[in-house]
């Protein structure tokens, strides 16, 4: 089965950088995008692109452009999300998630990591 | 303020049905799938319906979309207590290269 296995909570200071893992079991790691989604404490969910394992390209939300970077390993299965200058309205559980499909909308998503930024 | 726009909240009875509604416009829910997503508090989202309509195997038959022109709904049939929990409804926009647009969410009470 398909599972997202995320790295554990990080506090950061305002300006910091935070590095979040989501390590994929259970399909193929190339054959599926991986998304980044964001949830501010209280809030919805902010969606903030994606990464195509297989060929390494990305998608990032406008907003996040200049801030945020998705990487992966293929060896180890592995994507992740750096998100640089961290605010204190970063502050969010931030979750991974594979398509359901290829290339549709999330379908498969990991546990979540919170990040906060506080100082 | 979100793209698609959902009721922040929604209520109703144990065995009642409950519609939750999702607009959006011709380059988001008029293009494209909708998805609906369930979150219980302090959990990650659960896929509800994908392709405006279907189930993953293991959602409950009383769980059914439908989409027309720039509008999704939800309905949930047969309430039941356990169905409180905050949804989601989620499409691509094709404006600005592809984007994933959430709802705000919706608040589910069964009184």
């Amino acid at each position: 089965q398909v599972q997202l296995v995320q790295s554990g909570a990080e506090v950061k200071r305002p300006g910091a950088s935070v590095k979040v893992s989501c390590k994929a079991s259970g399909y193929i790691f190339t054959d599926n995008y991986i998304h980044w989604v964001r949830q501010a404490p209280g809030q919805g969910l902010e969606w903030m692109g994606w990464i195509n394992p297989k060929s390494g390209a990305t998608n990032y939300e406008q907003r996040f452009q200049g801030n945020v970077t998705m990487t992966r390993d293929t060896s180890i299965s592995t994507a992740y999300m750096e998100l640089n200058s961290l605010r204190s309205d970063d502050t969010a559980v931030y979750y991974c998630a594979r398509d359901y499909s290829y290339g549709s909308n999330p379908g498969y998503w990991g546990q979540g990591t919170l990040v906060t930024v506080s100082s | 303020q979100s793209v698609l726009t959902q009721p922040p909240s929604a209520s109703g009875t144990p065995g009642q049905r409950v519609t939750i509604s999702c607009s959006g416009s011709s380059s988001n829910i008029g293009r494209n799938y909708v998805y609906w997503y369930q979150q219980f508090p302090g959990t990650a989202p659960k896929l509800l319906i994908y392709r405006n309509n279907e189930r993953p195997s293991g959602v409950p038959d009383r769980f059914s979309g439908s989409k027309s022109g720039t509008s999704a709904s939800l309905t949930i049939s047969g309430l039941r207590s356990e169905d409180e929990a905050d949804y989601y409804c989620a499409a691509w926009d094709d404006n600005l290269r592809g984007r994933l647009m959430f709802g705000g969410g919706t608040k589910l009470t069964v009184l």
